[in-house]
């Protein structure tokens, strides 16, 4: 069956230093991997998609098919990226499997 | 059950049709909402219910779309008049005191 594991609930960084969200799935095929973003009080929001291979707020993330990853990086973390991140698989039946979540803090 | 649990996975329906899509909190979770995402597009709020207060019914996109949840638990989101644009992915994700949430994973829906 699908899975997607964060293994940090919690995440504290200073401001400035870098950042990794880590990400690991399971899952036979090819999937399609997402990271979603929920800011304090805000509504969640789709950060990045692997197929896009964009980079959004200076965040990128890369599918390593050989580890199953799609960790989630920032060179220097800003006090406003802190934030509750999920790791996201989309199957081909366009079924989602959702991560636990891992909650960012950056610290002054 | 032990997650957040959606029905049916899919649907495919023809245009014009009413379409009743279900979610079934985590016992306990206070708080749920209903997003969707369209192939291409990204997410996109619907509604959200928390307690006993008031739903934010301000991201359903007509007022073909509708919501309730019965009891603080079960939420049912209802399409009437289905149109193609309707067709995306229905998330519903729920929470205790809007900390962390759990995701369904979702109903793909069809419009034909």
């Amino acid at each position: 069956a699908q899975r997607v594991t964060q293994p940090e609930k919690l995440l504290s960084v200073f401001k400035g230093a870098p950042v990794e969200l880590k990400c690991n799935y399971s899952y036979s095929g090819s999937p399609e991997l997402f990271w979603y973003v929920q800011y304090s009080r805000q509504r969640l929001q789709l950060l990045l998609r692997h197929i896009s291979r964009e980079s959004i707020k200076g965040f990128t993330a890369d599918l390593n098919k050989g580890e199953t990853s799609f960790h989630l990086k920032k060179p220097f973390a800003q006090e406003e990226d802190s934030a509750m991140y999920y790791c996201a698989l989309r199957d081909y039946g366009q079924n989602f499997v959702f991560g636990p979540g891992t909650r960012l803090s950056v610290l002054p | 059950g032990a997650g957040v649990s959606q029905s049916p996975s899919n649907k495919v329906t023809e245009k014009g049709k009413d379409v009743e899509l279900r979610c079934d909190p985590i016992s306990g979770h206070t708080a749920l909402y209903w997003y969707r995402q369209s192939l291409g597009q990204g997410l996109e709020f619907l509604i959200y219910f928390q307690g006993n207060s008031a739903p934010d019914k301000s991201g359903l996109p007509s007022d073909r779309f509708s919501a309730e949840r019965t009891g603080g638990s079960v939420s049912t989101l209802t399409i009437q008049r289905t149109q193609q644009e309707d067709s995306a992915v229905y998330l519903c994700a729920s929470s205790f005191n809007d900390y962390g949430y759990t995701f369904g994973s979702g109903t793909r829906l069809t419009v034909v």
